[in-house]
C-alpha cells in the first residue's frame, strides 16, 4: 500500500515566488524521483536522486535526497505560470515502487 | 514521436460492459505497467509486465486483465465495468524492470462508468 506522505496537498502562489514541497516515508527509500503532471497529460520525470544527501538541479528545480533516506524535498525558484500542475514524488524501497499523492501547484500571474 | 501511446483518450461505459484500453510503446522497453489515478490517491499500480509473455499483479488488480504478446503492446481489459473503475488510466514503460531510472508515461485514458 501507500507509504509516501506528500505535502502540502495544494499550493497557491504568486508568480515569482519560490516553492517548496516534500515527501516523507516510514521506510528507508533507495531512490527518490520527482515527476510533474500537466493537466490532461501523464507524469513526466523531472529529477532522479540515487543516494542520501544528494542535491540535484534541473533548471529552476532543485531536489534533495534526505540524509535519513526517509524524505525528499523539491524546490522551485522564481515560479512562472507554466509551473502549474501536479508534482509527484516517487521512490523505491526494496523491490517496491510507490508514488506520493501529489502536490497541486497553482501560480497566480 | 517516440513514446507511449494510449487509446482512446476518453471513454464512457455502461455498468457491465467490457472494453480494452490500448497501450503501445516504440522505445523497445521491456517493462510496461498500468496505473490508475484517483483524486487524493495518487497513482496505483494495476498490472505490470517485465517482458513479452510475462505479467504480474500490482496493488489493485481486481476487475482487470492484461496480456503481453509483443514487446510493444500492453492492453488492459475491463471484463465487466463497474462505477468504481471510473478513473484516469496511465500506461508507463521503462527500459528495465527497475524503476530507478524513471518511467515514460502515456497521456492517459479518462474512463467514466455509468
Amino acid at each position: 500500500g501507500q507509504q509516501l506522505n506528500q505535502s502540502p496537498q495544494s499550493m497557491f502562489i504568486q508568480e515569482g515566488e519560490d516553492v517548496s514541497m516534500n515527501c516523507t516515508s516510514s521506510s528507508i527509500f533507495n531512490t527518490w524521483l520527482w515527476y510533474k503532471q500537466d493537466p490532461g497529460e501523464g507524469p513526466v520525470l523531472l529529477i532522479a536522486l540515487y543516494k542520501a544527501g544528494e542535491l540535484t538541479s534541473n533548471g529552476r528545480l532543485t531536489a534533495q535526497f534526505g540524509i535519513t533516506r526517509k524524505d525528499s524535498f523539491l524546490n522551485i525558484s522564481a515560479s512562472i505560470p507554466s509551473d502549474v500542475g501536479i508534482y509527484f514524488c516517487a521512490g523505491t524501497t526494496g523491490n517496491q515502487f510507490y508514488f506520493g499523492t501529489g502536490t497541486s501547484l497553482t501560480v497566480i500571474p | 514521436n517516440a513514446g507511449v501511446t494510449q487509446t482512446p483518450k476518453f471513454q464512457v461505459l455502461k455498468t457491465g460492459q467490457s472494453m480494452t484500453l490500448q497501450c503501445a510503446q516504440d522505445m523497445n522497453h521491456e517493462y510496461m505497467s498500468w496505473y490508475r489515478q484517483d483524486p487524493g490517491m495518487g497513482l496505483r499500480l494495476i498490472h505490470y509486465s517485465v517482458g513479452a509473455g510475462i505479467t504480474d499483479q500490482g496493488e489493485v488488480p481486481n476487475g482487470y486483465n492484461v496480456s503481453r504478446s509483443t514487446t510493444e503492446d500492453f492492453p488492459l481489459r475491463l471484463l465487466s465495468a463497474a462505477p468504481s473503475q471510473t478513473s484516469v488510466y496511465f500506461c508507463a514503460s521503462s527500459p528495465t524492470g527497475h524503476p530507478n531510472y524513471g518511467y515514460t508515461f502515456g497521456s492517459g485514458t479518462r474512463l467514466t462508468v455509468v
